[in-house]
């Protein structure tokens, strides 16, 4: 597509259920990332994908966070039983090639809120 | 541990006025410096810096980076209430896993009043 879409754009949800969040990236793109961006917060780094493959989880926050992609396109994020710490603006890059130079072009963000 | 600072944190400017935002960081083998900004939704890129001394432009933004004192700049001239937005700078470096990941400063929000 002509640039990374995420959805759903918005999601509320009660503490304890899980979620899972969406990511299609720029067409052509093999490196994927996922963020998430509190307020007054600056990009938290959540987990980075070369094609299908996961080289760095490490910012992940705990193992109710997970994330996959299939076909080295579309990446789901899903959270296990959320806790209303896990309220935040999830964000999502892509750029051509992973930990290079290339600058990673972000989608609007998928805004969760865990009442 | 490596890390990005951008100061001032906020800013309030009137429309015409020029603004200037830095970006200082301590990163461990440097490879390039990113601006981007954010509005209501996703950070789009604005430039990318790995020299020192040049300037990159786009029509009133520009930016330029010192290597050697660790630091960039982004002016802005004849601000437009359009250029209100935060302004996130991140860094890309190489730890010692080999990992060439972005490390983000925490940003400036820049509002612009007419």
């Amino acid at each position: 597509g002509a640039g990374v879409s995420q959805s759903p754009s918005n999601k509320v949800t009660e503490k304890g259920k899980d979620v899972e969040l969406r990511c299609d990236p720029i067409s052509g793109h093999t490196a994927l990332y996922w963020y998430r961006q509190s307020l007054g917060q600056g990009l938290e780094f959540l987990i980075y994908f070369q094609g299908n493959s996961a080289p760095d989880k490490s910012g992940l926050p705990s193992d109710r966070f997970s994330a996959e992609r299939t076909g080295g396109s579309v990446s789901t994020l899903t959270i296990q039983r959320t806790q209303q710490e896990d309220s935040a603006v999830y964000l999502c890059a892509s750029s051509f090639v992973g930990n290079s130079n290339q600058p990673q072009h972000f989608g609007d963000g998928t805004r969760l809120s865990i009442l | 541990e490596d890390k990005v600072v951008q100061s001032p944190l906020s800013l309030v400017v009137h429309e015409g006025d020029t603004v200037t935002l830095n970006c200082s960081y301590e990163v461990t083998n440097f490879r390039s410096l990113l601006w981007y900004k954010q509005e209501k939704k996703a950070p789009t890129f604005l430039f990318m810096l790995t020299s020192s001394g040049i300037e990159k432009k786009s029509g009133r933004l520009s930016s330029i980076l010192d290597k050697k004192e660790l630091f960039s700049i982004l002016n802005i001239t004849a601000t437009q209430t359009g250029d209100s937005a935060i302004y996130l700078c991140a860094v890309r470096g190489l730890n010692a896993g080999n990992n060439r990941k972005l490390i983000w400063g925490l940003g400036t929000s820049l509002a612009v009043n007419p």
